[in-house]
């Protein structure tokens, strides 16, 4: 089984539709990560969360919300899904800094019609 | 955290080093520098993390220069596969509030591998 379990991995859903993307890890880890990904660019965070009771807002929230259910779990939701949130996914989780790197999930193709 | 700046790309001849370089100028002292690549639209895969000193393992070596401004990843051995996007990413070594040890990524370097 994956360390970072995403669902689902492909997504296609309707202009207006809430949406959630889900993210599952076995590492034990506190921090989780949610980041997007668009065509030819790097990696953009949208939230992290560094427990359960804490979460932050990343370079790009706005149209997101998370929820952190457990330890093990990171929900990332789209209330209101427009077209230019159709970008490739991905939830990490990591250690504090100084101990082994972040683990990725292998990312939910999200496309919003 | 600490910004970091990459070329957008290079090329390597499969079966020589490739060296990327990074540029952190601005980096702190309890900052870490950490690399990561991305096999075309997989997640992205931790290569190696150090400090201040260089450190190697069984996939790569990082070196950090004395005064920690830069670094540079080095591939010993490039082959197809290793053809992807590396990012060179800064982040604290403490802190659990704010941004403190968020992972930032930028764009990264695209490294090809050519035969």
């Amino acid at each position: 089984d994956a360390d970072v379990t995403q669902t689902p991995r492909n997504r296609i859903t309707k202009t207006g539709k809430r949406i959630m993307l889900e993210c599952s890890q076995t590492k034990g880890h506190d921090r989780m990560y949610w980041y997007r990904q668009d065509p030819g660019l790097g990696l953009r965070l949208i939230y992290y969360s560094f427990d359960v009771k804490d979460i932050n807002k990343g370079e790009i929230s706005d149209g997101y919300s998370v929820s952190r259910q457990a330890q093990a779990k990171f929900s990332l939701s789209l209330e209101s899904a427009i077209p230019n949130q159709t970008a490739l996914y991905f939830c990490a989780t990591s250690d504090p800094p100084g101990a082994f790197g972040a683990f990725f999930g292998q990312g939910t193709r999200l496309t919003v019609v | 955290d600490a910004k970091t700046t990459q070329p957008p790309s290079m090329d390597c001849a499969e079966g020589r080093a490739a060296n990327l370089p990074c540029n952190h100028s601005t980096i702190s002292g309890n900052e870490y520098v950490y690399w990561y690549r991305q096999i075309h639209s997989q997640g992205p895969q931790y290569i190696i993390h150090g400090l201040k000193n260089n450190e190697t393992n069984e996939m790569a070596s990082l070196i950090i220069t004395e005064d920690r401004k830069s670094s540079t990843l080095i591939l010993p051995h490039a082959t197809l596969r290793d053809t992807a996007v590396y990012y060179c990413i800064v982040r604290v070594g403490r802190g659990r509030g704010g941004s403190q040890g968020n992972l930032i990524f930028g764009k990264g370097t695209k490294l090809s591998v050519k035969p």
